[in-house]
This record gives structure tokens, C-alpha cells and sequence, in this order.
């Protein structure tokens, strides 16, 4: 079946520094690709997406390129932000039950 | 927007107790799912339904019931509650369409079944 595998947390950064979140897929054939956020206490929301290969999603400075040839679909940012401390998923579509990854921790220290 | 609320943010119960878990939608989305949260185990979907009066299992239904009687509503039934079901509650809600299988999610229900 689909998985979506993804970095173990937590990550620790200082504001302002890059961030990378791993993720890869496995899938049949080619699924929509998701990144979607849990700040504390809240439910998850939509970060961005990517409908197809070679396709960039991005928002609020972060960004994920949709590798087909790696299945891959990696978050980044490049100056994170106290703010941005939450729990982060990753997540393959393709048919109307997604399958997540495990959620990967960011804490960013001022 | 789209909203999706549950009917509580924390909820105490006994073991033994029935409990029932809320979920309204605004947006006239066909499908909605139930997941529970538990550290470590990332989210894990209890049941789902893509319309009224259908529901399907998930990964994890032992131990619950779904109902779903209007298209904005599904709720989540523990029939006697156990320590090992004290979670995070998720609900969430999404389009038919796969195309637009964007989910939107409640804000959860942290339940602790004493």
C-alpha cells in the first residue's frame, strides 16, 4: 500500500536559520502531495500542495518541489521563525483517503 | 472559509462510560473522517464516510462507532470507554472529488478516560 515516510523529530533551530523536513512516498502512480501544519493545541491546516511532478507549492516562505524521480517532496524554508514552531505532515493523495507520514516536530529557539 | 468544529476541546469520562464525540461541517463536503492522534503514532483514521448514512472503516474501528445522519454531521461513539482510548480526537472533512481531496480539520478533542 501507500506510505509516506518522514524525518524524525524534533528539529531544533535558531531563528533565522534554514530549515529542511525529508519527506519521500510510495505510491501508485502519481498523487497529489501535501504538507500540512499543527501549531499547538490547534488541528492541522494546509500548508501547501503539489498536484504533479515538477510542480512547487509554497506559503508563508516555505516550499516543497514534487520529485518524481525521487519521490520526494521536501519542506523547506529558509529563515525560519519562532512562529513556525509546530508539528509538521506529510501527506500523499490519489484518492479521497490520504496517507500521512508521521509528523515531524520544529522547535525554533529566539 | 471552511470551518469544521468538534463539540468539545476536552472531555473527562469514566471507564465504562459511552461517549460521544461531535463533528459539523459548513462546506457541503461529502466525505468526513475521524482520526486519533497519539504521540509517536502520528494520525491514525478510525472510520470515514463519503455520504450520509455511509460509513467505512478505517485502520483502527475497534472499539468505535460512527454515525451519520445529516452530511454536515459525523460523530464519533466510544460505546464503553477505556483508558486505552484516552487520545486526540481529529475530525476532518474533504470533497468527493479527487481532485480537490484537500482535507480541513477540526480543532480536536483531547479526551482522558479515567
Amino acid at each position: 500500500g501507500d506510505s509516506v515516510t518522514q524525518m524524525e523529530g524534533p528539529v531544533t533551530l535558531s531563528e533565522e536559520a534554514f530549515l529542511t523536513i525529508n519527506c519521500t512516498y510510495t505510491a501508485t502512480g502519481y498523487p497529489s502531495l501535501f504538507w500540512y501544519v499543527q501549531y499547538p493545541g490547534e488541528g492541522l491546516q494546509l500548508l501547501l500542495k503539489a498536484t504533479k511532478a515538477d510542480d512547487k507549492g509554497s506559503n508563508k516562505g516555505f516550499e516543497a518541489t514534487y520529485r518524481k524521480e525521487t519521490t520526494s517532496f521536501h519542506l523547506e524554508k529558509g529563515s525560519v521563525q519562532v512562529s513556525d514552531s509546530a508539528v509538521y505532515f506529510c501527506a500523499s493523495g490519489g484518492s479521497y483517503i490520504p496517507t500521512f507520514g508521521r509528523g515531524t516536530s520544529l522547535i525554533v529557539h529566539p | 472559509d471552511v470551518k469544521v468544529t468538534q463539540s468539545s476541546r476536552y472531555l473527562v469520562k469514566r471507564t465504562g462510560e459511552k461517549v460521544f464525540l461531535e463533528c459539523v461541517q459548513d462546506m457541503d463536503h461529502e466525505n468526513m473522517f475521524w482520526y486519533r492522534q497519539d504521540p509517536g503514532l502520528g494520525l491514525r483514521l478510525i472510520y470515514f464516510s463519503y455520504d450520509v448514512k455511509m460509513k467505512e472503516k478505517g485502520d483502527i474501528p475497534e472499539g468505535y462507532s460512527v454515525s451519520r445522519e445529516k452530511k454536515e454531521r459525523f460523530s464519533l461513539i466510544l460505546e464503553s470507554a477505556s483508558t486505552n482510548q484516552t487520545s486526540m480526537y481529529l475530525c476532518a472533512s474533504s470533497l468527493l472529488n479527487p481532485l480537490q481531496e484537500t482535507q480541513y480539520f477540526g480543532p480536536g478533542t483531547r479526551l482522558l478516560v479515567l
